[in-house]
Parts: C-alpha cells; structure tokens; sequence
C-alpha cells in the first residue's frame, strides 16, 4: 500500500494563477482531510469528508475548493492564488466507522506551495 | 468552537533530561492522540487515548488522559536526540464531531 500520495511536492505559483494539489489513498478509507501548516505553526482544517460525494468547510475554507467524486480522491482547488496561500499542504485519511468509531489520520508527505 | 491548547509552545532540553508538556481543551473530548511530525515530515500518529484518567506507555514515551477528559499530558524519560520535533495533541469533542482538531503543537529541540 502506497497510503496517502500527494503531488506535486513543490510548487511556485503567481499570484492569481489557479492550481489544484492532488490527493489519493489507497486504504479504502472513507474520511479526508485538507490541512495547511504555516511556518513554525500548527494545523489548520481546510476541507474534509467524510465520503464520498460529501464535503464539509473545515476553520480555513476561503480561497479553496473540494471535491470527492470517488473513495480514493480528494483534490483541493487554489482559484486565484495569493501570497497569503503561502503554505505546506497536508492531505489526510482515515477510516471511521459510526461517529464515535476511532479516527487515526494517516499524512500525505505534503506539498509545499509558494505564491509570489 | 472547540479550542485544543498545548503547552509549551517550546522545548529546549539537555540529552537525557526528563520533561513533560501539557494538552488542554475548551471543551470535553471523546478521545485524545498524538502526533510527532520530525522536521521537514508530515504528522505520525502516536497513540490515541479513550477512556478518562487512561495512561499509555511507548518506550521512554508515557501519555495521560485526564480524569475529567479535558486535558492530557505528554511525559519523555531521559530525553534523546531522536525524540526532535514537533508534537501535536488533537482532539474530537463529545458526541463525535467528524473534525479532528490540532493544537498547535510543542516544537522540541535537544541539546547533545
């Protein structure tokens, strides 16, 4: 199992250019997460969801987009990149069952965006 | 909202040392983990702790979940170099909210 695969790694964008940072998981999980870590600071929900056709703002939606069309995908749109989208990209997994069901999120290894 | 506060923000210690940094939350929790992320890495669970004054034991490693789930704590025995990084505690409020919420974490660092 390749567990969560994030890319691209790296990525240099202009300000007000659009990119969207890919995210796969092949554990058949049925949650997923957006998380975006600043500098020497902690993780910030972005989006998450909790399968398949369904997606939910996390505390930090503006400026992004979701999508989870299927079990194994879940993109994160930048539309209109501005420097303050400066920032590395988690994405996370895990698999839940019932509401009170544990929740242990396995990581991407990121993807570091840079807007100037 | 649930608000999942870590202290100290920093750690500097001696090799060898012993130290313990603290979790708290604004509200009660269903459950507590743990999460090293090693400089320039990505989150790795830990442990995860469930029922109110529980206390788990990895290695050198000894987490606590407090009576009244609000609160966990984080204890490491004769500090190594290996132990460098940052460890974040997160947290579900009562009544399983799907979110997963992270404090902001406690960057260790080690003096050899």
């Amino acid at each position: 199992n390749a567990g969560v695969t994030q890319t691209p790694k790296f990525r240099i964008l202009k300000i007000g250019q659009s990119m969207t940072l890919q995210c796969t998981q092949d554990m058949n999980h049925n949650y997923m997460y957006w998380y975006r870590q600043d500098p020497g600071m902690g993780l910030k929900l972005i989006y998450y969801s909790v399968g398949a056709g369904i997606t939910d703002k996390g505390e930090v939606p503006n400026g992004y987009n979701v999508s989870r069309s299927t079990t194994e995908d879940f993109p994160l749109r930048l539309e209109l990149a501005a420097p303050s989208q400066t920032s590395v990209y988690f994405c996370a997994s895990s698999l839940r069952q019932g509401r009170s069901g544990a929740n242990v999120l396995t990581f991407g290894a990121g993807s570091r965006l840079t807007v100037l | 909202g649930q608000q999942v506060m870590q202290i100290p923000q920093y750690q500097h210690v001696q090799e060898g040392e012993d130290f313990t940094t603290y979790c708290n939350s604004s509200t009660t929790l269903s459950n507590i983990q743990w999460y090293k992320q090693r400089p320039g890495g990505h989150p790795v669970f830990l442990i995860q702790l469930v029922k109110s004054g529980e206390v788990k034991k990895q290695k050198r490693l000894t987490f606590q979940f407090g009576e009244a789930k609000k609160n966990s704590s984080l204890h490491i025995t004769a500090t190594q170099t290996t132990d460098v990084g940052t460890y974040f505690c997160a947290g579900h409020t009562q009544g399983g909210s799907e979110k997963l919420v992270f404090g902001k974490g406690m960057k260790l660092t080690v003096n050899p």
